[in-house]
């Protein structure tokens, strides 16, 4: 199974909206509705952010947003705050018991 | 507050074998889905393999670079998860994190262990 693509950077300044893509192909992003996105500081574990396309754990601000269209999920940050800036991992559901991430994007707050 | 605390990481060369354990608490190993998932020194998120609950079916399932390598296991009675990690190979250097999972992603994660394979 290859990794899915995101963007290795993306970058906004306080207050602004940033969206990050993670394209698949249709056996995974497109094939099911199990895309999640992980939130991770240097030096920490990751954090779940986001689940099965556009679901938001409690106490994940609703800054952050997902979806996803044809073989691409995208996260969204609105509101950019100075603790938004970490790495940023996609995930999905490949079928036949398998997942797969993509390779990461470093978010940077201006 | 579910917890997960793994162990048993360490420095090995080539070839050789090293358990991760993961201890869990806060909730019911019993009833949850389990995976393993690692990262490189600077590398992104790799996805190790994953075992169900014992009620639906006790079956692990891995990744195709570990697989025949890594076996997951759980001793529900410990709270306890497993890696056994043989034939061990410089690219499996990595953090490795455990995580409860379900429908295709990991809600909780530990802190993580570090494996070192080298010569």
């Amino acid at each position: 199974q290859s990794a899915l693509t995101q963007p290795p950077s993306a970058s906004g300044s306080p207050g602004q909206s940033v969206t990050i893509s993670c394209t698949g192909t249709s056996s995974d992003v497109g094939g099911y509705n199990y895309v999640s996105w992980y939130q991770q500081h240097p030096g920490k574990a990751p954090k779940l952010m986001i689940s099965e396309v556009s679901k938001r754990p409690s106490g994940v601000p609703d800054r952050f947003s997902g979806s996803k269209s044809g073989n691409t999920a995208s996260l969204t940050v609105s509101g950019l705050q100075a603790e938004d800036e970490a790495d940023y991992y996609c995930s999905s559901y490949a079928g036949s018991n398998i997942v797969v991430f993509g390779g990461g994007t470093k978010l940077t707050v201006l | 507050e579910v917890q997960l605390v793994e162990s048993g990481g360490g420095l090995v060369k080539p070839g050789e074998s090293l358990r991760l354990s993961c201890a869990a608490s806060g909730f019911i190993l019993n009833n949850a889905w389990m995976s393993w998932v690692r990262q490189a020194p600077g590398r992104g998120l790799e996805w190790v393999g994953r075992i169900k609950s014992k009620t639906d079916g006790g079956t692990p399932d891995y990744a195709a670079p570990v697989k025949g390598r890594f076996t997951i296991s759980r001793d529900d009675s410990q709270n306890t998860l497993f890696l056994q990690m043989n034939s061990l190979k410089t690219e499996d250097t990595a953090v490795y994190y455990c995580t409860t999972y379900t429908s295709g992603y990991s809600r909780d994660w530990g802190q993580g262990t570090l494996v070192i394979v080298s010569s």
